[in-house]
């Protein structure tokens, strides 16, 4: 199946600081990646839809300002966590998928960010 | 409203039993898919099982079973011959619309599913 990586598997920052999270599908073009948020014991939430070459779109109640999203190519996204506070620590994930009908959505392995 | 829904949050099982953990969705879109996750403590998400709103007969693959009541609007996940390796956390998601890979799948609550020896 198709592969999509994530960087870093984990970061401890420092409260202020601002850190990025690199997603990338593989062995195949993804013109649409999302960004999903997962607080320990609880489910995935969509935070936004990444977009190829436009603006992302966000889910309502997540500020676009500090989440700051990137898709710059074909096969890699990019969120950044500007200004992270101890309530940003959680565990982000990224989903892309290959053109057409999909049978699958293909996840990475996640960013554990932890804010001190 | 909850779009998908999974009423146990926590299960237990017996090694080498069958188990169907619960999902029950909410859609007026005639077309869409229904997929299973398994996630382990490692938090990596395991692609299980798709059923698509269209399909004939219920999907399978390997252990795991989809029981698809659609009149219901039910995706019960069944593994067979549970192994300690399936303890992990399960969830069941949807993503609206057939035809369009680039729709995001929306997520139930999880159920956490604990294999005994």
């Amino acid at each position: 199946g198709a592969v999509v990586s994530q960087h870093p598997s984990w970061v401890i920052c420092k409260s202020g600081t601002s850190v990025k999270i690199e997603c990338r599908s593989l062995d195949f073009q993804a013109t649409t990646m999302f960004w999903y948020r997962q607080f320990p014991k609880q489910s995935l939430m969509l935070m936004a839809t990444s977009n190829e070459g436009s603006k992302a779109t966000y889910e309502q109640g997540v500020e676009k300002d500090k989440f700051l999203i990137n898709h710059a190519s074909l096969t890699l996204s990019t969120l950044t966590v500007t200004s992270a506070h101890p309530e940003d620590s959680s565990f982000y994930i990224c989903s892309a998928h290959p053109p057409g009908l999909a049978r699958e959505q293909f996840f990475g392995p996640g960013t554990r960010l932890t804010v001190l | 409203a909850q779009k998908i829904t999974q009423t146990q949050p926590g299960m237990f099982v017996q090694e080498k039993e069958a188990v169907t953990l619960d999902c029950t969705y909410d859609t007026s879109d005639p077309s869409y898919g229904l997929f299973w996750y398994k996630q382990p403590s490692s938090g990596e998400m395991i692609f299980l099982i798709y059923q698509g709103s269209y399909d004939q007969q219920n999907a399978t693959e390997g252990r795991y079973s989809l029981n698809f009541q659609k009149a219901r609007k039910s995706a019960n996940l069944v593994i067979s011959a549970s192994q300690l390796g399936d303890s992990a956390m399960y969830f069941c998601a949807m993503r609206e619309g057939l035809r369009n890979a680039g729709n995001m799948l929306t997520f139930g609550g999880g159920t956490r599913l604990m294999v005994k020896p």
